[in-house]
């Protein structure tokens, strides 16, 4: 089945400065892949996604990277603000598309 | 407003009673999906389903029962089977196969 890891469980940055959270997965038939943002007592948000055949895909001030020959999906937040303090999971999508496998989340905070 | 409703926020449960979690959506989602979270940890999926009258067991199904009489509704039963219940329950929906998912705010249940 799929795995799905996250290298650190805790970011702290400093306010301003740019975010890198790292995301492996272990099925490298996997093609859909989503970051989710989640706030305390709250549901996680879509923040982004990327589909295998590209590499990199940008947002508002976040950009995605998929390494898939290492099977490293990242997150990248450009100068990272006080309000994107949260915890941050990556999900992938199974092979039949039903269902997402998600990280164990990586912890954000921002630091004035 | 469309979006995807849980209530309770909070709920309280006595030691071997059963207790209906409700999801609602106005979407249009054909999918939607129970999670099951944990402090500090990432989400397990409970049970999907991907059309009306169909549902089918996630990685964590076993003290938990579920229906999808109505496409926009998806309630989650916790049975007294289900040992530990205490943790927060997200339900999402999905327009389809290989889309992103969107979460409800979730209902912390708590047994006491």
């Amino acid at each position: 089945g799929e795995s799905v890891g996250l290298h650190l469980p805790t970011l702290s940055v400093q306010e301003g400065d740019n975010s890198i959270i790292n995301c492996a997965y272990s099925n490298s038939a996997s093609d859909y892949f989503i970051w989710y943002k989640q706030e305390s007592g709250k549901g996680p948000q879509f923040i982004i996604d990327i589909r295998s055949n590209m590499d990199k895909r940008q947002g508002q001030r976040v950009t995605v990277l998929l390494n898939k020959t290492v099977k490293h999906l990242s997150l990248q937040i450009a100068a990272t603000q006080p309000g994107d303090s949260a915890v941050y999971f990556c999900a992938v999508l199974n092979n039949a598309g039903n269902m997402l496998t998600f990280g164990g989340g990586t912890r954000l905070m921002v630091k004035p | 407003d469309g979006g995807i409703t849980q209530s309770p926020k909070y709920l309280f449960r006595k030691e071997g009673q059963n207790v209906t979690l409700s999801c609602e959506q106005n979407l249009n989602h054909d999918a939607m999906y129970w999670y099951r979270q944990d402090p500090g940890q990432g989400l397990r999926l409970i049970y999907y389903s991907q059309i009306v009258n169909d549902f089918q067991k996630g990685d964590i199904a076993e003290g938990y029962s579920v229906s999808r009489e109505k496409k926009e509704s998806f309630p989650l039963t916790v049975t007294s089977a289900q040992k530990n219940p205490t943790a927060f329950y997200l339900c999402a929906s999905s327009y389809r196969r290989n889309t992103e998912a969107f979460f409800g705010q979730g209902t912390r249940l708590t047994v006491v």
